[in-house]
C-alpha cells in the first residue's frame, strides 16, 4: 500500500516569487510519481511524472519537481510564478510496472494562491 | 479526440432518490476509474474497471454500484442518495502500458438534500 502527505494545504505566494510545494510518499514497492494541477471547476490535468532514471524532472508551465528516494519525497517547484498558476494541486503516487490495475494513491492537495 | 467527458456536470438529488452518472472516453483505455473529491480529502477512490465487463471496489465503495458493459464507457450508480453522497465525481481512465497516466473528465458536481 502507499500513502501521500502533502505537507502544506494552502501555499500564498507573490508574481514572480519562486514556490515549492511539498510531497512525502510511503510505499513498500517501487513507485512512480506524478503532479496534477486542477484550475477551478475543471479536472485534473498532469504536470509532470517520475518514471525513472533522472531524478530532476520538467513538466509543462515551467514546474520541475526532484524525486528523493532517501527521503522519500517528490516536491515541486517553480521559479517565478503567475497568476494564471492559481489552482490546486495534487502529488499521488502509484506502485511501478503493470501491477495494482494502475491505481494511484491521491494527496489531500496544496492550493497554491498567486497574489499581484 | 473529446478525451474524458462526465454527464451531468451538475445534479440535485434528495434524499433516497437514485442516478446514474455516465462516464465516457473516446481513447481506447482499458482501466477506468471513478473517485469523488470532498473539501480538504483529495480524491478517493471509488470503483474501477480493468476492462470491458469487470469492475472492483476501491476505497470507499459503500452507497454505490458501477457498471462497464461497453469498453467506453463507466456507469456510477447511487442506489438511495444521502446527504453524506455530496460531493464532486471524477472520472478517469489510461491506457493499461501507459505508465499509469491517468486522464480526468471535468467532474459532476453532486448535492444531495
Amino acid at each position: 500500500a502507499q500513502s501521500v502527505t502533502q505537507l502544506d494545504s494552502q501555499v500564498p505566494v507573490f508574481e514572480e516569487a519562486p514556490v515549492e510545494l511539498r510531497c512525502n510518499y510511503s510505499s513498500s514497492v517501487s513507485v512512480y510519481l506524478f503532479w496534477y494541477v486542477q484550475y477551478p471547476n475543471q479536472g485534473l490535468q498532469l504536470l509532470l511524472k517520475y518514471l525513472s532514471g533522472s531524478t530532476l524532472v520538467k513538466g509543462i508551465n515551467g514546474f520541475e519537481a526532484e524525486f528523493n528516494k532517501s527521503q522519500t519525497s517528490f516536491h515541486l517547484r517553480k521559479p517565478s510564478v503567475h497568476i494564471s498558476d492559481t489552482a490546486e494541486y495534487f502529488c499521488a503516487v502509484s506502485a511501478s510496472g503493470h501491477t495494482n490495475a494502475g491505481k494511484s494513491t491521491f494527496g489531500d492537495g496544496t492550493t497554491l494562491t498567486v497574489k499581484p | 479526440n473529446a478525451g474524458v467527458t462526465q454527464t451531468p456536470k451538475f445534479r440535485v438529488l434528495k434524499t433516497g432518490q437514485s442516478m446514474t452518472l455516465l462516464c465516457a472516453q473516446d481513447m481506447n483505455h482499458e482501466y477506468m476509474y471513478w473517485y469523488r473529491q470532498d473539501p480538504g480529502m483529495g480524491l478517493r477512490l471509488i470503483h474501477y474497471s480493468v476492462g470491458e465487463g469487470t469492475t472492483a471496489k476501491g476505497e470507499v465503495p459503500d452507497g454505490y454500484n458501477v457498471s462497464r458493459l461497453k469498453k467506453q464507457n463507466f456507469l456510477l450508480g447511487l442506489e438511495s442518495a444521502a446527504p453524506s453522497q455530496t460531493s464532486v465525481y471524477f472520472c478517469a481512465s489510461r491506457r493499461v502500458f501507459d505508465y499509469n497516466e491517468q486522464f480526468f473528465g471535468p467532474g459532476t458536481r453532486l448535492t444531495v438534500l
